[in-house]
């Protein structure tokens, strides 16, 4: 049973970056043809796509933070990453790992969440 | 503002059937499957339907999907206290670059 686990700070302050690893467990980042996923959602509102990284490190990003953003993976650690920059308090959000089985999947395995504020 | 279109909010009593809607266009839900996903209170989202209308190893038969053209639609039938949810569905779209979209979610209240 594949499992993915989130950690980094919970309070980043704004114009800083904000830093996540998505740990994977269960299975190898590497196999499958998986794409690795990270997707947000503010309070109260609905679920954002960020982008997602293939184990090569071909990475798709959502337009609107393209460029703020870097996913990267470590094939070795088993874990891929999420940088985002110049946050702001609309970048304050639950961070969701998560898992497409091909290019263009749905989401099957989702970590459970960590939430992110950006405050001062 | 979404580019899938939801119901914010729909209720319905125990035993009941709902259908929840999604509407999108030709270049997303019109050009690729669609998903649906079931977010409990305080949990992660979870894979409720995938492909348009196929259910995951463990998703009980009460829940459907269906999509025609560019609107897709998830049915609950025989409703339990324990469906009330947030509910999204969930496509690609294709265009300049490959885009995951969601709806802005539909929040169900079993009354």
């Amino acid at each position: 049973q594949v499992q993915l686990q989130e950690s980094g700070p919970g309070l980043v302050k704004p114009s800083q970056t904000l830093s996540l690893t998505c740990t994977v467990s269960g299975g190898s980042i590497s196999s499958g043809g998986y794409y690795w996923s990270w997707i947000r959602t503010h309070p109260g509102k609905g679920l954002e796509w960020i982008g997602y990284i293939y184990y090569t490190g071909r990475t798709y990003y959502n337009p609107s933070l393209k460029s703020r953003l870097a996913i990267s993976i470590d094939t070795s650690q088993n874990h891929f990453s999420l940088d985002l920059t110049s946050v702001t308090a609309a970048d304050t959000a639950v961070y969701y790992c998560a898992r497409a089985t091909w290019y263009l999947a749905p989401f099957d395995y989702w970590g459970q969440g960590s939430l992110v504020t950006v405050s001062s | 503002q979404s580019v899938l279109t939801q119901p914010p909010s729909m209720s319905a009593a125990p035993g009941q059937k709902v259908t929840i809607s999604c509407s999108g266009s030709d270049s997303n839900i019109g050009s690729n499957y669609v998903s649906w996903y079931q977010q409990l209170p305080g949990t992660a989202p979870k894979l409720l339907i995938y492909d348009n209308n196929k259910r995951p190893s463990g998703i009980p038969d009460r829940f459907s999907g269906s999509k025609s053209g560019t609107s897709a639609t998830l049915a609950i039938t025989g409703l339990q206290t324990g469906d009330e949810a947030d509910y999204y569905c969930g496509t690609w779209e294709i265009s300049l670059s490959t885009v995951a979209l969601f709806g802005g979610g539909t929040k169900l209240t079993v009354l």
